[in-house]
């Protein structure tokens, strides 16, 4: 049964690089029909997309933390990662992993990233300080 | 600022029905299919629907889902004190490149 664990410091200065990594136990980062993406919710807030990555590179990111968000993925260990430079107190919040469902028009070879995210990590929660 | 819209909160007996609306536009909900999550106090948001109305594996048919335009409709029947929580829905839009999500319902059980 595939398994997505968060971890990385609970605690980050101001101005300093936030770093997370998702393992994935029970499947693959290889699989061809999935992106992987990090989602986070500030407190009392709702949810925030943060980007999706394919296993090839192919990555999308939420316009807003785009200049900020670096996320990679690493096939040989199943883990794929986050780096979020810059953060202020606004970027305490839980920070989830999920498993983001791919899909491929028939004319395109191309997996994009799909509608659903079907697999969470129970998340884990970042505090800025300053 | 989310492009989906939700109420805030929708409230019901036990045993009664719910409905949440996400309103959108013609770059996400209008043109891509609609998922729908649930997320209970203290956890992790859950799978609850996709493809607009198709339930994940274990996830029980007193939940359902619809899509009609740019809106895309939750409901929930036989309303249980288990199934308060914040819903979310969510989709990709074309135009942002960009997964959205939903502002976000809390169902309340009265």
């Amino acid at each position: 049964q595939l398994q997505l664990q968060e971890s990385g410091p609970g605690l980050v200065k101001a101005s300093e690089t936030l770093s997370l990594i998702c393992t994935v136990a029970g499947g693959s980062t290889s699989s061809t029909t999935f992106y992987w993406g990090w989602i986070r919710q500030s407190p009392g807030k709702g949810l925030e997309w943060i980007g999706s990555m394919y296993y090839s590179g192919s990555s999308y990111y939420s316009s807003s933390l785009k200049s900020r968000a670096t996320m990679s993925v690493d096939t040989s260990k199943n883990q794929f990662s986050l780096r979020l430079s810059s953060v202020t107190a606004a970027d305490t919040a839980v920070y989830y992993c999920a498993r983001h469902g791919a899909l491929r028009y028939s004319d395109s070879p191309v997996w994009r990233p799909g509608n659903w995210f079907d697999l969470w990590g129970q998340g884990t929660r970042v505090t800025v300080s300053s | 600022q989310s492009v989906l819209t939700q109420p805030p909160s929708v409230s019901a007996a036990p045993g009664q029905k719910v409905t949440i609306s996400c309103s959108g536009s013609s770059s996400n909900i209008g043109n891509n299919y609609v998922s729908w999550y649930q997320q209970l106090p203290g956890t992790a948001p859950k799978f609850l629907i996709y493809d607009n109305n198709k339930r994940p594996s274990g996830i029980p048919d007193r939940f359902s889902g619809s899509k009609s335009g740019t809106s895309a409709t939750l409901g929930i029947t036989g309303l249980q004190t288990g199934d308060e929580a914040d819903y979310y829905c969510g989709t990709w839009d074309n135009s942002l490149s960009a997964y959205v999500f939903g502002t976000g319902t809390k169902v309340t059980v009265l």
